[in-house]
């Protein structure tokens, strides 16, 4: 059972703007710990995001952005397109678990 | 290039043991952290644990303390994960993840060796 909470799924046509929301607590994203986010492609390993609440590795496109709010993150994709097809995951860091907790994952389909 | 590749995975009985590795290359092992995250078969992510770049701090999930023991040989660039009593709900893909920040992220991942824990 994750600490982070995410909606299942989410869907947009291509050209859109769609957002997943990660949703903590004061032990986790409240209390002031970096949120990061994970694409998991069909049949691939997760990469890398978005780390730091809102940092982009190099070669991420700037469709995706990042961002913190209490006990909250975002993650909106704009200008959505059919590669962006995936599971995306939040992670924290939990200190009532004193451990790295992920959110539950969301897919987002391009319709 | 960051490169990661984890070895040792497969079909075991429960209650056996099993030892995961990860060779990297690519980049200084010594100077990062690491980790393992598992992912049951349709589920999402879990992490499992983590240890620092010298080894001297390790960090387990509740779930698995006690049976998994983390470690690392800095000579030679590899991760390990030693895995005992295993159990049907261990079954799952373990990824190996170069770790970075603090607290830890993954920045790079393998591919995933495949666990299932099977009578």
């Amino acid at each position: 059972q994750s600490v982070l909470t995410q909606p299942p799924s989410v869907s947009g046509a291509p050209g859109q703007r769609v957002t997943i929301s990660c949703t903590g607590s004061s032990s986790n994203i409240g209390a002031a710990y970096d949120v990061h986010w994970y694409q998991q492609l069909p049949g691939t390993a997760p990469k890398l995001l978005i780390y730091g609440n809102s940092n982009r590795p190099s070669g991420v496109p700037d469709r995706f952005s990042g961002s913190k709010s209490g006990t909250s993150a975002s993650l909106a994709i704009s200008g959505l397109q059919a590669e962006d097809e995936a599971d995306y995951y939040c992670q924290s860091y939990d200190s009532s678990l004193s451990g790295y907790v992920f959110g539950t994952g969301t897919k987002v389909t391009v319709l | 290039e960051v490169q990661l590749l984890e070895s040792g995975g497969g079909l075991v009985q429960p209650g056996e043991s099993l030892r995961l590795s990860c060779a990297a290359s690519g980049f200084t092992f010594s100077s990062y952290a690491m980790g393992w995250v598992r992912q049951a078969p349709g589920k999402g992510l879990q992490w499992v644990s983590t240890i620092s770049s010298g080894g001297r701090n390790t960090y387990y999930a509740d779930s698995v303390k006690g049976r998994f023991t983390i470690s690392r040989d800095n000579s030679k660039n590899t991760l390990y994960l030693q895995i005992n009593s295993l159990r049907a709900e261990d079954t799952a893909v373990y990824y190996c993840a170069k770790s970075s920040g603090w607290p830890y992220y993954c920045d790079s991942w393998g591919l995933g060796t495949l666990v299932t824990v099977s009578s």
